[in-house]
Parts: C-alpha cells; structure tokens; sequence
C-alpha cells in the first residue's frame, strides 16, 4: 500500500526566502506525482505534475523534482511571498485506478 | 472552459438519513475520482470510474457508501444511514485517460458534509 510523507508538516519564513519542501513515498511504482496548493476552506490548485519518466518540471517560481529510486519529491519555491501562504500536498499517483495517495501536506506561512 | 463542479457546497443532515452528492466532472474526461477529506484521516481516495468500465470500489469504507456514474458523465455518491464519522469534505476529481499515459486530476471545490 502505498504511503506518503510530507516534511516538515509546518514552515514559517520571511518573506523572500527560497525555501524546499520534502515529500516521500514508499511505492517507487508510481506513474506520476502531483504538488497542489489548499487554501483555508478551499478545494484543491494543481501546481505542477511530474511524469514518472521525467525528474522535474517548472512553472514560475515553482521547481519540483522526482526521484523515484529514492521515492523522494521536493518542491522549490523562489523568492516567497505572503500570497504563497497555504497548505501545500504532494500526491502520488499509483494502483490499478492510478489514484492519488496524499501526504498530510506541509503549511507555509510567509510573512510579510 | 468550465472545470469540476460539485452540488451541494454544503450539506447538513441528521445522524441516520441518506444523503447524495453530486459531481460534473470537465467534458470529455473519461476518469471520474472521489476523494474524503477529514481531519483524521486526511486526504483519502474513495472511488474510480473510467469510461464504462466497471468502477474500483476499493477506497470505500463502508457498504453505506457507494456510487454511480450515468452516461460517462454526471456521478452521484451517496451515503445511507449517515453517522458523524462521515462528516469530511467530498472531494471529485476528473482526468484524461489514455493506454499507459496518467493525466493530471482536476478537482473540484468540494462539498463539505456536516452529519448532526
């Protein structure tokens, strides 16, 4: 079964930081791994999709890298801001119905 | 174009009634997911249609709980008997589907189920 882990469960920063953020996961056959933003009482923003043939993928100031050997994925955020604030979810895509399994996201709190 | 809608946005209901939950996944996807979110358990895959394919049932906690989808489109959940552990955040998710390749989930804004 698969399992996901996200570190650390809560990051505060100053503004302008860069700053990682860590996912695992225990079931290196995954067909892709997705990051999405939850604002508070929010649905769920996709940030960016990495296949699981590919090691990363960028979007503004958002990088985010897969190594499946290591069943690891990290999320980059460039020069943060406070409307960066929100929880962050990485998800593995795996099983016959290629479901997401979540982590239990990591909250980011930027402050101005 | 228009993304995944979810109806209600909120749902308040008595311990023990039936409730249905409804989801207009993007046109064109074949893949129809729902997901549960609550506090204890986080974010949880429930159920999978894909084309008519029989569904994959495996996420569902309990006979209470299961789901259709008419027409490749529209799918219902619904929960009978409703206890207060069901109270979570329902969350639908729609994607492509083709061969080997996975497509991206898109989500829907939810509908947050309060069981009283």
């Amino acid at each position: 079964k698969q399992e996901v882990t996200q570190i650390p469960a809560a990051l505060s920063v100053p503004e302008g930081e860069n700053l990682v953020l860590n996912c695992s996961f225990t079931d290196s056959a995954i067909y892709n791994l997705q990051w999405f933003r939850q604002d508070p009482g929010k649905g769920l923003t996709s940030l960016l999709l990495i296949q699981s043939s590919q090691r990363e993928q960028t979007s503004g100031r958002l990088n985010a890298s897969l190594d499946k050997s290591s069943g690891r994925s990290t999320l980059y955020i460039a020069a943060s801001q406070p409307g960066d604030s929100a929880t962050y979810l990485c998800a593995a895509s795996s099983g016959s119905a290629r479901q997401l399994t979540f982590g239990s996201g990591t909250q980011l709190t930027v402050l101005p | 174009g228009a993304g995944v809608s979810q109806s209600p946005s909120n749902k308040v209901t008595e311990k023990g009634k039936d409730v249905e939950l409804r989801c207009d996944p993007i046109s064109g996807h074949t893949a129809l997911y729902w997901y549960r979110q609550s506090l204890g358990q986080g974010l949880e895959f429930l159920i999978y249609f894909q084309g008519n394919s029989a569904p994959d049932k495996s996420g569902l906690p309990s006979d209470r709980f299961s789901a259709e989808r008419t027409g490749g489109s529209v799918s219902t959940l619904t929960i009978q008997r409703t206890q207060q552990e069901d109270s979570a955040v329902y969350l639908c998710a729609s994607s492509l589907r083709s061969g080997s390749f996975s497509y991206e989930q898109y989500f829907g804004p939810g509908t947050r189920l309060t069981v009283t």
